[in-house]
């Protein structure tokens, strides 16, 4: 049973706009969500992470949205870039993220076009 | 400071032969894991350890082993390759709930 969905393999938008990844969890225990960027032949890249006591985090051109209530999580990217394209990993855990155990979403390919 | 270096990058094992593949950290993290990245999957906990001497089971962790003698080495051991393991696999590492360091990756395939 896959506690960590990402339900949209793939998403293309244009250079500029707004991006919006998706994920949504099952386990009502996870409290700590992050985002990972992954580019090919590379391990993936902490990107930005939400603790379950706020329901917004922002890093730059980064926002991470979290509504515990529809235990969904959502990534904003503004305004994209070229450079954004990569797969990109919603994870969760529990514990306030101090057990060891982070789960993955299967990602979402981001291309973003010049 | 390497970060978290995986041995080896690329290799092929035929069905049935035995290996390990290496993680070393030189962060003094206390947290390290093995995960498994395949098409469609994601990245998929094998094991993970949350100090020396301390090991669990993840998500899918039949066929594989670990032990952690030292906070530097997390080494995962295939007993009995399997060409449902043909995969890549990913070492990470972290102290306290900020993001894992991953390693480069070991692209394993078994035929």
């Amino acid at each position: 049973d896959q506690q960590v969905k990402q339900n949209s393999p793939s998403l293309s938008v244009q250079e500029g706009r707004i991006s919006i990844l998706n994920c949504d969890y099952t386990n009502s225990m996870f409290d700590y969500f992050l985002w990972y960027k992954k580019y090919p032949a590379e391990g993936p890249t902490f990107l930005i992470s939400i603790s379950s006591i706020k329901d917004k985090n922002e890093d730059g051109r980064f926002t991470v949205f979290l509504n515990k209530s529809a235990k969904h999580l959502s990534l904003h990217i503004v305004p994209s870039q070229p450079g954004d394209s990569a797969v990109y990993f919603c994870a969760a855990s529990e514990g306030s993220g101090n057990t060891g155990k982070l789960i993955f979403g299967q990602g979402t390919t981001l291309q973003v076009k010049p | 400071n390497a970060g978290v270096t995986q041995t080896p990058k690329f290799q092929v094992l035929k069905t049935g032969q035995s290996m390990t593949l290496q993680c070393a950290q030189d962060m003094n993290h206390e947290y390290m894991s093995w995960y498994r990245q395949d098409p469609g999957m994601g990245l998929r906990l094998i094991h993970y350890s949350v100090g020396a001497g301390i090991t669990d089971q993840g998500e899918v962790p039949n066929g594989y082993n670990v032990s952690r003698s030292t906070t530097e080495d997390f080494p995962l051991r295939l007993l009995s390759a399997a060409p449902s393991q043909t995969s890549v696999y990913f070492c990470a590492s972290r102290t306290g709930p900020l993001g894992y360091t991953f390693g480069s990756g070991t692209r394993l395939t078994v035929v």
